[in-house]
């Protein structure tokens, strides 16, 4: 019964490919977020989607883009992988849009992200 | 199952007061335990500890840890509406491959 799933768990890679991680809420939650935690543990927000709509994208190079099929889902897909893309990424959903409230965003498990 | 508890869910405080949160944890082959600091946007990181018993703090906020019971505690001097916010609490096994985290404590400072 996991709320938030991310797939894959670890992610091995060599520099110039292209990836995609899964991201799946079964909340009913209305938005989802994308965050990288860099080696010093700060969690930078890349994306969040409510209702399919992207509503932040900080300053994420263009090599990564959101794709959200539906409400439950919000995959991360990366092209011409490089070395400073190695990282943690967490998938995370919360009730209502970003901004409005401070309700509690529930984290997937992290997918580490190796690029060789 | 691995997993973290934090408690209370809510709280709502007076300026001055302190408080104290709790997380407690079951994972396996235990590794670190991080405390964020959640408004609007992305949680801001607060403190990784990995040690029983060492006290880590950065002005009035201090949190500790004890590996013999499971638990963590972050606590909050002299509260400002500032610190209004939703704490989260997350494990890291050893494995390094996947974080656990709390469904959080949503802290209301009022003045």
């Amino acid at each position: 019964d996991t709320a938030v799933s991310q797939t894959p768990k670890y992610l091995v890679t060599q520099m110039g490919n292209d990836k995609s991680i899964k991201c799946e809420q079964n909340l009913g939650h209305d938005t989802m977020y994308w965050y990288k935690q860099d080696s010093k543990k700060f969690l930078k927000i890349m994306f969040s989607y409510n209702n399919k709509e992207l509503i932040i994208n900080e300053t994420v190079p263009n090599r990564f883009s959101p794709k959200s099929p539906d409400k439950a889902h919000l995959n991360l897909h990366i092209n011409s992988l490089e070395l400073g893309d190695s990282a943690v990424y967490f998938c995370a959903s919360s009730p209502r849009a970003s901004g409005r409230s401070t309700d509690t965003q529930y984290f997937g498990p992290g997918t580490r992200l190796t690029v060789l | 199952e691995d997993k973290v508890v934090q408690s209370p869910l809510s709280l709502v405080v007076h300026e001055g007061d302190t408080v104290t949160l709790n997380c407690s944890y079951e994972v396996t082959n235990f590794r670190s335990l991080l405390w964020y600091k959640q408004e609007k946007k992305a949680p801001t990181f607060l403190f990784m500890l990995t040690s029983s018993g060492i006290e880590k703090k950065s002005g009035r906020l201090s949190s500790i840890l004890d590996k013999k019971e499971l638990f963590s505690i972050l606590n909050i001097t002299a509260t400002q509406t500032g610190d209004s916010a939703v704490y989260l609490c997350a494990v890291e096994p050893n494995t390094g491959n996947q974080f656990y985290f709390g469904t959080g404590t949503s802290l209301t400072v009022i003045p």
